[in-house]
């Protein structure tokens, strides 16, 4: 089965900094998708940003990218400029794109990003 | 606007008496799931259904039932065997191919005391 694991349970930066937020799978698998999610404190699961494994090409979404290395099964989300309303829970999550796992969605524990005046 | 429903926002039982959780989307997305929030430890699958009368184990099922009688609705039943039930109840939606992202809805609270 695969797991996803986010090492940083808090993280912290100041406005208009940027921040990585670190996450790692395991997975057997070599066809994938990876995503970040956002939960701010509506509780509301927001997507922030997607990556297909069979793509060298980092994602990006304006002041959001992603660090995607496939051998290391490294998935880090990179925030630039970091604004008051980027403060939430992050997630990291896996989705398999076959066999008896297909379809299903794995996330990771979450970081909890604040970000200060 | 097209999107998911869950009600109700919050819910209140006690212990030893089944509980169902409505999941209701207008999205015409094939897929639906059920995740379960606990602090720390991220969101975890319940079940899931790609198709209309079909529907999938996931990784915490026991304890929880579901039905998938019409594309439009996926409710969650969580019974008396459910050890712990207290939880934040999340259902998503996505249109049942890979690189679908989730959609999901607005949550409920359940409280077992």
């Amino acid at each position: 089965a695969q797991t996803v694991t986010q090492s940083q349970p808090e993280m912290s930066v100041q406005e208009a900094e940027t921040v990585t937020l670190s996450c790692t799978y395991d997975t057997s698998e070599s066809d994938y998708y990876l995503f970040w999610y956002k939960q701010p404190p509506s509780r509301q699961m927001i997507l922030v940003i997607r990556q297909e494994a069979y793509k060298q090409q980092n994602a990006t979404e304006n002041r959001f990218s992603v660090n995607f290395q496939k051998a290391a099964k490294s998935f880090s989300l990179k925030i630039s400029d970091s604004q008051l309303g980027d403060a939430a829970m992050y997630f990291c999550a896996y989705r398999s794109s076959g066999g008896t796992s297909y379809g299903k969605l794995t996330f990771g524990q979450g970081t909890i990003l604040t970000v200060h005046p | 606007d097209g999107g998911i429903t869950q009600s109700p926002k919050y819910l209140f039982r006690k212990e030893g008496q089944n509980v169902t959780l409505s999941c209701e989307q207008n999205l015409n997305h094939d897929a639906m799931y059920w995740y379960r929030q606990d602090p720390g430890q991220g969101l975890r699958l319940i079940y899931y259904s790609q198709i209309v009368n079909d529907f999938q184990k996931g990784d915490i099922a026991e304890g929880y039932s579901v039905s998938r009688e019409k594309k439009e609705s996926f409710p969650l039943t969580v019974t008396s065997a459910q050890k712990n039930p207290t939880a934040f109840y999340l259902c998503a939606t996505d249109l049942g191919i890979n690189n679908s992202p989730l959609h999901f809805g607005n949550g409920t609270r359940l409280t077992v005391t």
